[in-house]
């Protein structure tokens, strides 16, 4: 079992649908970050979010860290070929120094 | 221009070799990080270093060894190489232990 289970691990939508990833855990964070990773390339870094229940947005994403800061999700709105990747959240575990735990990952293919 | 470079892009050896992976950054960062990516892209953290410390995942053999010459680079060395030791190894960076992690575009690790 992994400290961050993301759901679901696969979606294929089609362009102009909405969708929603979930990061879930039983642990608590300082903050978390999602990351989205093209293939061939490295995770870049979309948004991190800091506050239990705080709300971020990035144009039709939308984040939010719940209130408890054990979980997150992700939506995306109108969803368009070049949101196609792999999603990543990754949690910072308080007292654990500069360690971020990765999430399981979503794979998401939009289909045009 | 490219800010966290990795070389090679891809290794392919014998099993029972040494090699090294190069890391580099230019973003002035004082934070850099070693992820191991395996073939079902879970990212695992490896090691994050920076001028005070080294914290090491205490689930990384220790055939695999940090070596930082200077602040902007962090080279993996690993001794005896496995088939297991087959995946995508990335490189990252960060200024301070919270703030976002930038990438390089990783290191395809193949083990005959």
């Amino acid at each position: 079992t992994q400290l961050l289970e993301q759901s679901p691990q696969f979606l294929s939508i089609q362009e102009g649908e909405n969708l929603t990833v979930y990061c879930n855990s039983s642990s608590v964070f300082s903050s978390l970050q999602w990351y989205r990773q093209e293939p061939g390339e490295g995770p870049v870094l979309l948004v991190t979010v800091v506050t239990g229940g705080e709300v971020k947005k990035l144009k039709r994403l939308t984040f939010q860290f719940g209130d408890a800061r054990k979980d997150s999700s992700l939506h995306i709105t109108a969803a368009q070929p070049g949101d196609t990747g792999l999603y990543l959240c990754a949690g910072e575990r308080p007292n654990t120094g500069n360690q971020f735990y990765f999430g399981t990952g979503t794979s998401l293919t939009v289909i045009p | 221009d490219t800010a966290v470079s990795q070389t090679p892009k891809y290794l392919v050896t014998q099993m029972g070799n040494d090699k090294s992976i190069k890391c580099e950054q230019n973003l002035g960062h004082d934070t850099m990080y070693w992820y191991k990516q395996d073939s079902k892209k879970f990212l695992k953290i490896m090691f994050s270093y920076n001028n005070k410390e080294l914290i090491i995942n205490e689930t990384v053999p220790n055939r695999f060894s940090p070596k930082s010459p200077d602040k902007a680079h962090l080279n993996l060395h690993i001794n005896s190489l496995e088939l297991g030791d087959s995946a995508v190894y990335f490189c990252a960076s960060s200024q301070g232990d919270q703030g976002p992690q930038h990438f390089g575009d990783g290191t395809r690790l193949s083990i005959l």
